[in-house]
């Protein structure tokens, strides 16, 4: 059975600081993973993705994730966050019979001013 | 990009009656979509998977009766919540994906607010 584990629940940080949301997974076959963000009342949107190749992959916005497969990690970076950061962040694998996601139990992120 | 709409986005219905969401794939033809539900601070559960043409895939747990599925064109899956309670408010939100291998990005709608009086 595939599963994905967020370590942190909420990461408050201020701005201009650096961030990184832990993501660790489990799974036996070959892996498939995603960052989302959800802002307050939205659907997901997806960050970044990787599927294969470089393990280091990087979103529009300057948040960055390496896929580390020795310690079955996806954690998410961003050396300077922003207040419009803000938001709800799921870390998901592809599984499933039907190739569903499985989403981790999210991290709020807070960056303060 | 890919865009997925739901409507509506927020409904306030009475205890015993019954809800149907939209999820609708504006730009593609969505071969397969997934309904998720989400309690308040807690992460999304897949609901059941449905391909068009075909019956639902409930995920374990998950009342078929209740949750009533329909994927009837390539474009439209609707989630009807039958005899609705207080204990289904919750935030539910579809996915669509463009094919039926797992390899096919899932493109998220924005959600459904649901509120049981």
């Amino acid at each position: 059975a595939q599963s994905v584990t967020q370590l942190d629940s909420q990461v408050p940080v201020f701005e201009e600081a650096p961030v990184e949301l832990r993501c660790n997974y489990s799974s036996s076959v070959s892996v498939y993973l995603f960052w989302y963000v959800q802002y307050p009342n939205q659907g997901l949107q997806l960050l970044l993705k990787y599927l294969s190749g470089s393990t280091l992959v990087e979103s529009i916005n300057g948040f960055e994730a390496e896929f580390n497969k020795s310690q079955t990690s996806f954690h998410l970076r961003k050396p300077s966050v922003h207040i419009s950061d803000t938001a709800e962040y799921f870390c998901a694998i592809r599984g499933g019979s039907q190739g569903n996601l499985i989403f981790g139990k999210g991290t709020k992120l807070s960056v303060k001013p | 990009g890919a865009v997925v709409s739901q409507h509506p986005s927020w409904v306030i219905c009475k205890s015993g009656t019954s809800v149907k969401i939209e999820c609708r794939s504006l730009d593609f033809q969505a071969t397969t979509m997934f309904w998720y539900r989400q309690f308040p601070k807690q992460s999304l559960m897949l609901m059941a998977t449905s391909n068009e043409g075909s019956k639902a895939t409930y995920e374990q747990g998950v009342e078929k009766d209740k949750f009533l599925i329909n994927h009837a064109s390539l474009t439209l899956s609707t989630l009807t919540v039958t005899s609705a309670h207080p204990e289904d408010s919750s935030f539910y939100i579809c996915s669509a994906r463009q094919g039926l291998a797992a390899s096919y990005e899932q493109y998220f709608g924005p959600g459904t607010r649901l509120t049981v009086t």
